[in-house]
C-alpha cells in the first residue's frame, strides 16, 4: 500500500508569518501533488512536481511555493501567511503512464489555522 | 480548459434506497479518464473507481459507474445505500494531453440516514 505522510498535522499561524507543510512518500512515484480543500470548492491544486528540482504551478499557486528537493519529499511553503489560507491541505503522490494520470494517494491532511 | 461538474453539493438518502451522484466533464480531449475518489470523515481521501473505457461498466466495493463519452458523464450508483456509505465523493478526470494531473469537481457530500 502506498504510504504518504503529512507534517505537521495541526497548525496554527499568526498572519503574517511563514508557514512550511511538509510531505513525504515511500511509493517512489515520480509526481506529488499539494491540493487545498474547502467546502464548496472541493480539491484544488495549488502546485505539483514531477520529480526532484521540479515544480509547476496549479490552478491556485497565489500566496504559495513549493520545494521538491527529492524524490520522496515535497514541501508547500505559506511566506506571508493569510486568514485566507486557513484550509485543510492534502499532499498526494501518484504516477502517469501513456500520458494519463494513474491512481493518486492522498496523505491524512494538515489543517491550517491563520489567526 | 478541463472541468468536471457534479451538480449535487449534498445529497441525504435513507439507508436501502438507491444512490447516484451525478458527474459530467467537459474537456477538447477525446483520451478521457475519469475517476471517481471518497473521503471518509477523519481518513485520507482514496480511489474508488476510475475507467476509460466508453460504455464499459467499473465496479468496486458495491458502486458502479459506465463512463458514457458521447454524454461526458461518470455517474456514481450503488443498488443500496449503507450507513457506511456516507463520505464526501468527488469525481476527477485526466486527459492523454494533460500534464500529469487531475482536474477535480467540487465534491457531493452523501449523508446515509437510518
Amino acid at each position: 500500500e502506498a504510504a504518504v505522510t503529512q507534517s505537521p498535522r495541526n497548525k496554527v499561524a499568526v498572519t503574517g508569518g511563514k508557514v512550511t507543510l511538509s510531505c513525504n512518500q515511500t511509493n517512489n512515484h515520480n509526481n506529488m501533488y499539494w491540493y487545498r480543500q474547502d467546502t464548496g470548492h472541493g480539491l484544488r491544486l495549488i502546485h505539483y512536481s514531477y520529480g526532484a528540482g521540479s515544480t509547476e504551478k496549479g490552478d491556485i499557486p497565489d500566496g504559495y511555493k513549493a520545494s521538491r528537493p527529492s524524490q520522496e519529499n515535497f514541501s508547500l511553503i505559506l511566506e506571508l501567511a493569510t486568514p485566507s489560507q486557513t484550509s485543510v491541505y492534502f499532499c498526494a503522490s501518484g504516477d502517469a503512464w501513456g500520458g494519463n494520470q494513474d491512481t493518486q494517494y492522498f496523505g491524512p491532511g494538515t489543517r491550517l489555522l491563520v489567526l | 480548459g478541463d472541468s468536471v461538474t457534479q451538480k449535487e453539493g449534498l445529497v441525504t438518502l435513507t439507508e436501502g434506497l438507491p444512490v447516484m451522484l451525478n458527474c459530467t466533464y467537459q474537456t477538447i480531449y477525446s483520451n478521457a479518464f475519469l475517476f471517481w475518489y471518497v473521503h471518509y470523515l477523519n481518513e485520507s481521501p482514496r480511489l474508488l473507481l476510475k475507467s476509460s473505457t466508453d460504455n464499459k461498466r467499473t465496479e468496486h466495493q458495491g458502486f458502479h459507474a459506465t463512463l458514457h463519452k458521447s454524454s461526458s458523464s461518470f455517474h456514481l450508483q450503488k443498488s443500496s445505500a449503507q450507513l457506511s456509505d456516507s463520505a464526501l465523493y468527488y469525481c476527477a478526470l485526466s486527459v492523454t494531453e494533460g500534464a500529469d494531473r487531475l482536474t477535480f469537481g467540487k465534491g457531493t457530500q452523501l449523508i446515509i440516514q437510518p
